[in-house]
């Protein structure tokens, strides 16, 4: 069976400061990976997917992820945090033939430091 | 921004009284889902639709029936409301349920059962 593992439910970092937020994931078939943002009192908005080729992906708002098969990890970063980047972020795991049903871990609170 | 609407956005009900969610999307996307949303747990997925009067159960159906007699509407009810289902809500949409594609989010329904 599919899991996500978010380590650390919140995350704190100063303006200007690294975001790392870490995914690992199990899955028995190669999966398909996303990282989802929810600002507050609103729904959730893709940040990047993985799907295959390139293990890097870059996404929206200066985010990119790695796909690191042998550590089974996603982790999310984002050079330097604005203010604008503290929501809550969910990474996420698909297979194929599953109806495209999305397991998610249990979310990551960022928080932005001026 | 995917054409998504839920309603209603917010509900207050009583244990024991029926409840229903509506979903509505202009996409004209083939799959719709139903997740609920918990501190600690992430997103949730309660039942899912992979076509008009198709739908199959998620991870935490008990207590939740669904209806699609219509592309563009998605209903969840809850036969008689529980103080455990007080939770918000989020329904999403995907074009394929291949796995790769990714899934379009509402802004959410927050009920609270007393």
């Amino acid at each position: 069976a599919q899991s996500v593992t978010q380590l650390g439910s919140h995350v704190s970092v100063s303006e200007g400061a690294l975001v790392l937020l870490r995914c690992n994931y199990s899955s028995s078939v190669p999966p398909y990976l996303f990282w989802y943002v929810q600002y507050p009192n609103q729904g959730l908005q893709l940040l990047l997917k993985y799907t295959t080729g390139a293990t890097l992906v870059k996404g929206i708002n200066g985010f990119e992820a790695e796909f690191k098969k042998s550590e089974t990890s996603f982790h999310l970063t984002k050079p330097s945090a604005h203010m604008s980047d503290a929501a809550e972020y969910f990474c996420a795991v698909s297979e194929n033939n599953q109806g495209g049903k999305l397991i998610f871990g249990q979310g990551t609170e960022l928080s932005v430091k001026p | 921004d995917a054409g998504i609407t839920q309603s209603p956005r917010h509900k207050v009900t009583e244990t024991g009284t029926p409840v229903t969610l509506r979903c509505h999307q202009t996409e004209n996307h083939r799959y719709m889902y139903w997740y609920r949303q918990d501190p600690g747990h992430g997103l949730r997925l309660i039942h899912y639709s992979y076509g008009v009067k198709d739908t199959d159960k998620g991870e935490v159906s008990d207590g939740y029936s669904v209806s699609r007699s219509k592309t563009e509407d998605f209903l969840l009810t809850l036969e008689s409301a529980t103080s455990s289902q007080t939770s918000v809500y989020f329904c999403a949409i995907s074009e394929l349920g291949g796995g790769a594609r990714e899934q379009y989010f509402g802004p959410g329904t927050r009920l609270t059962v007393t």
